[in-house]
């Protein structure tokens, strides 16, 4: 069985400050790894994912995350927070073989001004 | 470029009713997938349909179904409701089937049971 873990319900931060949503995994085999974030009333967009390669991947937004295997991580970071960054975050998972993505219960983000 | 749509926004029912769903997959894309997200947490898989098939499914009863079209477009239909079946649906698409590609999600159907 394949599993997220999002450890923090909330993350606040002030503008300008650096961010990071943290996320870990367990699944067995090669991990799939996505970041997705969702804003009030709508649909989850995608910003980035890890599915081999390099270990620090950079999507949308100025959004990067770093894999790390021997930690089981994937946590999501920003140099600099935008108050238009606040949203709720998701981690998702998806290995080898399975079509299904599992995702994490997400983590709010607050920028605050 | 049209995104994922989905149809109806909002939709209340009573227990025991039955319901249809709706999406229309990206331009381009060929494969569907239908999450469920209760308040409070994250998209749970309902299942994923390819070439008009269910290729993969998620801790879901039997009550829950799905239907992919010629032109990629699929229903998702649920039977007997329950309370318990008051969330979000999303509507995600992709691709192809592939597990490393990169869903595409719709902005959802908010059914309440009463």
């Amino acid at each position: 069985a394949q599993s997220v873990a999002q450890p923090e319900d909330q993350v606040n931060v002030a503008e300008g400050n650096p961010l990071t949503v943290k996320c870990t995994y367990s699944v067995s085999g090669n991990p799939y790894l996505f970041w997705y974030v969702q804003y009030p009333n709508r649909g989850l967009q995608f910003l980035l994912k890890y599915i081999t390669g390099d270990n620090l991947v950079k999507g949308s937004y100025g959004f990067e995350a770093e894999f790390n295997k021997s930690q089981t991580s994937f946590h999501l970071k920003k140099p600099s927070a935008l108050v238009s960054d606040s949203a709720l975050y998701f981690c998702a998972l998806s290995g080898a073989g399975s079509y299904q993505l599992t995702f994490g219960k997400g983590t709010k983000l607050s920028v605050i001004p | 470029d049209a995104g994922v749509t989905q149809s109806p926004t909002h939709l209340i029912k009573t227990r025991g009713q039955q319901v249809t769903l709706r999406c229309s997959p990206k331009s381009g894309h060929d494969t569907v997938s239908w999450y469920q997200q209760a308040l409070g947490q994250g998209p749970q898989f309902i299942f994923q349909y390819y070439e008009e098939e269910e290729r993969q499914r998620g801790n879901f009863p039997d009550r829950f179904s799905g239907h992919q079209f010629p032109n990629y477009s699929s229903e998702l239909n649920v039977n007997a409701l329950l309370l318990g079946d008051s969330a979000l649906y999303l509507c995600a698409s992709s691709s192809g089937p592939r597990s490393t590609y990169e869903q595409y999600f719709g902005p959802g159907t908010r059914l309440t049971v009463t």
